[in-house]
């Protein structure tokens, strides 16, 4: 099954750009990915998925034009850009794995907390 | 509007059952697509799926947990239960239930999450 790695944390300026990275293991480089965005003491919430072809879908409710995605070999990107106070968060991708087109389990990375400075 | 909350007891003694509810609101398990799945995340640790349960009462659980998880979902309350048995304390965590819509663009994306409930196993 696809195994996900992302950095533990990440820091950027008030104003500045961030781009968060989720890896995937070797042969999953078809895979898309999910990313979430967990707010101090709050549950997850979608933000949007992406494929090598870029976003797939539609963002989540409420996610900023700010907010992009770009994918890339095993690399699967979140940008942020003029980050705000609010934008303090973990960062987490998911993936879901399947046989067959069949649904058998999801898969989270380990999470990036994003200090902004 | 789709809301998902989820609700049980804060303390479990090792080797109890636990049990969590998630009460939703704004769709139904009756159509096609839906599914709703428990996730849960220990104190400052990595999020990990614990179970799943589609329209059809079609039902999905991790691999490591298996033996462990059962899922059933009561369509006429709007409730989605889950059990574990066999509480340690490696269990404490927050447990998520999260709606996915399985027939959709986003298939499998958790497009709505809970609050979460916190478990203490002690």
């Amino acid at each position: 099954q696809p195994v996900l790695t992302q950095p533990p944390s990440a820091s950027a300026s008030l104003g500045a750009s961030v781009t968060l990275t989720c890896t995937l293991n070797s042969g999953y480089s078809n895979y898309q990915v999910d990313w979430y965005q967990q707010r101090p003491g709050k549950g997850p919430r979608f933000v949007m998925r992406v494929g090598t072809g870029g976003i797939v879908g539609s963002k989540g409710d409420g996610i900023p034009d700010r907010f992009s995605v770009l994918g890339s070999g095993l690399n699967r990107y979140l940008t942020i850009t003029n980050i705000q106070e609010e934008d303090e968060s973990d960062f987490h991708c998911g993936a879901d794995h399947g046989s067959g087109g069949n649904f058998i389990s999801v898969v989270f990375g380990g999470g990036t907390k994003l200090t902004v400075l | 509007q789709v809301t998902l909350r989820e609700s049980g007891p804060a303390l479990v003694r090792p080797t109890q059952t636990l049990t969590l509810t998630c009460a939703f609101s704004g769709f139904s398990l009756t159509t096609r697509g839906m599914c709703v799945s428990w996730i849960r995340q220990p104190p400052g640790k990595a999020l990990e799926w614990l179970a799943r349960i589609d329209w059809d009462d079609d039902k999905f659980y991790s691999t490591s947990l298996k033996t462990r998880l059962n899922i059933s979902k009561d369509t006429s309350k709007n409730q989605v239960v889950l059990t574990m048995t066999n509480m340690d304390p490696v269990d404490t965590a927050t447990y998520y239930c999260a709606r996915i819509l399985a027939v959709s663009t986003l298939k499998n994306a958790f497009d709505i999450w809970g609050q979460g409930t916190m478990v203490t196993v002690s």
